[in-house]
Parts: structure tokens; C-alpha cells; sequence
């Protein structure tokens, strides 16, 4: 069965600086999909970036980047420019790429706090 | 923020009551899925509908009973629930069960007494 970790239950920035979620998964398929999630205060969960894992090329959007390494199993989420608006719970999540599978699987998150 | 609403918000029962949790999508979207989000723990996937039908059913305690009577409506029936079944529940859809992307509501906040 596949598994998501993410060891850090909480991270500090300060504004405008970097900062990176680490996330590990285990699996023995070899295409899949990883995705990072956010999840503000508000509570409506958006998507933030996702790889495809066939992809050697790192996924990037805007001041969101991720590595991804896929023989250390390890998708990790770096956010350049720390903004006020980022502080929120960040998931990471696993979704096989086979047909007839609806299942993700989603590590316990990450709470990002942005230091003014 | 308005693809997928949740009703209602929060949502306080005792353990012998009966209520509802009511999903909507105006996406057009063809699957639609239930969450539960317990504090510390990964989100557990509940259920699954692929054009109104049941393609997944994680082991979840028949006290919590789904419904999908179209595509853009779920609902999540509840009754005699346990203190222990108090969490965040999530709804979401995609465009069908292949699509990578889910598209997430608000959730609704219960809490069982």
C-alpha cells in the first residue's frame, strides 16, 4: 500500500523569504501523481502544484516549485518570496495513474506560518 | 471559491439524531467524492461516484450512508454517530474518476455530542 509522509507538523518563514516542505511517499507502481495542496484557515482546499511522476522536469508554478526525486521517493514543496497569504496547512498527496483508481493519499500536512 | 459549496457549515447532533451533509458542484464535473478530516490524521477518502454510482466504499461504518441522486449532488446521511466521528468532512469532484485534479469544498464542521 502506498504511504505519505510529511515529518514537519509545523514551519516558520519570514516574509518574502524561502522556504521548502519536505514530503516523502512510498510505493512500488511506477506512474503516479503527486500533488501539493493548501488548505487556508477558510478551510476550501486548492491545489497548488502537481508532478507527474514521468516527468524528470520539476513541476513549477509561479513562486511554487517542487523537487522531485524520484528514486528517494521525495517531492518536496519550496515556496520563494513567503507572502502573507501563503500561511496555511499544506498537504501533500499520492494518486496512482492507473485506470479505475480514485483513491489519493494524503499525508497529515504541514502548517506554514508567515512571519511579518 | 464557489465551484464546490458544502451545507451546512457546521453542524453540532447528538448521538441519536439524524441530519445530512449536502454537496453541490457547478462545475460539471462527473465525479464526486467525501472526505473525513480529523485533526493530526491524513484525510481519509469515505466514498466515491462516478456518474451517480458507488466506485469506492473505503470501509466506512454504515452509520454514514451516501447518496448521489445526479452528478452535481451528493449527499452524506448520518445517524447514530459515535463522539469519535466529530471532524472536518470534505466534499469534492473532478472531472471524472481519471482526472487528476479534484476541485474541494468548504467542508462541514461536526461535532457529535
Amino acid at each position: 500500500a502506498q504511504t505519505v509522509t510529511q515529518s514537519q507538523p509545523e514551519m516558520s518563514v519570514q516574509e518574502a523569504e524561502t522556504v521548502t516542505l519536505s514530503c516523502t511517499y512510498d510505493t512500488s507502481e511506477s506512474d503516479y501523481y503527486l500533488f501539493w495542496y493548501k488548505q487556508p484557515p477558510s478551510r476550501q482546499m486548492i491545489l497548488v502544484i502537481r508532478q507527474e511522476a514521468y516527468k524528470q522536469q520539476n513541476a513549477t508554478e509561479n513562486r511554487f516549485s517542487v523537487n522531485f526525486q524520484k528514486a528517494a521517493k521525495s517531492f518536496s514543496l519550496k515556496i520563494s518570496d513567503s507572502q502573507l497569504g501563503d500561511a496555511a496547512m499544506y498537504f501533500c498527496a499520492y494518486r496512482s495513474a492507473y485506470l479505475g483508481t480514485y483513491k489519493y493519499i494524503f499525508g497529515t500536512g504541514t502548517r506554514l506560518k508567515v512571519l511579518a | 471559491e464557489t465551484g464546490v459549496t458544502q451545507t451546512p457549515r457546521h453542524l453540532v447532533m447528538g448521538m441519536t439524531n439524524k441530519k445530512s451533509l449536502k454537496c453541490e458542484q457547478h462545475l460539471g464535473h462527473n465525479a464526486m467524492y467525501w472526505y473525513k478530516q480529523s485533526a493530526k490524521k491524513p484525510l481519509e477518502l469515505m466514498f466515491v461516484y462516478s456518474l451517480e454510482e458507488r466506485v469506492e466504499n473505503n470501509s466506512v461504518p454504515s452509520r454514514f450512508s451516501p447518496e448521489c441522486p445526479n452528478s452535481s449532488h451528493l449527499f452524506l446521511h448520518l445517524h447514530t454517530l459515535q463522539p469519535e466521528d466529530s471532524a472536518l468532512y470534505l466534499c469534492a469532484s473532478s472531472q471524472d474518476e481519471r482526472a487528476y485534479e479534484q476541485y474541494f469544498g468548504p467542508g462541514t464542521r461536526l461535532t457529535v455530542t
